[in-house]
């Protein structure tokens, strides 16, 4: 069974603030990870992916892979009060099945 | 632009109704999916289908069938509704792994 676990929070954090949401997986063979984000009553949108290990940039948001530790984060600087959602980690193995797996998410709260 | 559109926001079914579940894809994706949402449970996969009149049970098909006769449009069918089956449905699609998923259904079945 192939498992991705997240902590599911809230995480709250000042505006202006990082905040850093985690994940881990069980399946050593996964080879892409992607983070969503979720707004409450919405579905999920996509907003980074990672395939090799180290750090991959976009904007406000890094996306931190290691594979060893089979561990995968997500870091959002200069927090926004509309960063405030529900972020999904999903992870896909390799093989041609291009099924990810979802953890049910962690709900960030970021306060004015 | 990415566009994946369910065919229904809101829906209210009765107990034994046979119901259907839309979701039209844009994208020209071979990978469609049919998930369910529950507080505190995730997202779990109900049915996956990778072309064309082809499909895979997920990890709770129990109660669902799904059709694809065509690439861009992948059903999903409750056969006898039941009030367990009150949840949020969305459809994804996706190439190599990025999921871009529809509006969304919130089904409830009294």
């Amino acid at each position: 069974q192939k498992e991705v676990e997240q902590n599911s929070g809230p995480l709250s954090v000042p505006e202006g603030a990082i905040a850093s949401l985690n994940c881990t997986y069980s399946d050593r063979g996964s080879q892409s990870f992607f983070w969503y984000r979720q707004y409450s009553g919405k579905s999920p949108e996509l907003i980074m992916f990672i395939y090799s290990n180290g750090d991959k940039e976009d904007g406000r948001f890094t996306a931190q892979l290691n594979k060893a530790s089979q561990y995968v984060s997500l870091l959002i600087r200069d927090s926004q009060p509309s960063d405030s959602a529900t972020y999904l980690c999903a992870v896909m193995a390799s093989g041609g099945s291009y099924i990810p797996t979802f953890g049910r998410g962690t709900s960030l709260i970021v306060h004015p | 632009d990415v566009k994946v559109t369910q065919s229904s926001r809101y829906l209210v079914k009765r107990t034994g109704e046979k119901v259907f579940l839309e979701c039209v894809q844009d994208m020209d994706h071979e990978n469609m999916f049919w998930y369910r949402q529950d507080p505190g449970l995730g997202l779990r996969l109900i049915y996956f289908s990778y072309d064309v009149k082809m499909k895979e049970k997920g990890d709770i098909p129990e109660g669902y069938s799904v059709s694809r006769e065509k690439k861009e449009r992948f059903s999903l069918i409750l056969e006898s509704a039941s009030t367990n089956q009150t949840s949020m449905y969305l459809c994804a699609s996706s190439l190599r792994g990025e999921a871009f998923f529809g509006q969304g259904t919130r089904l409830t079945v009294v």
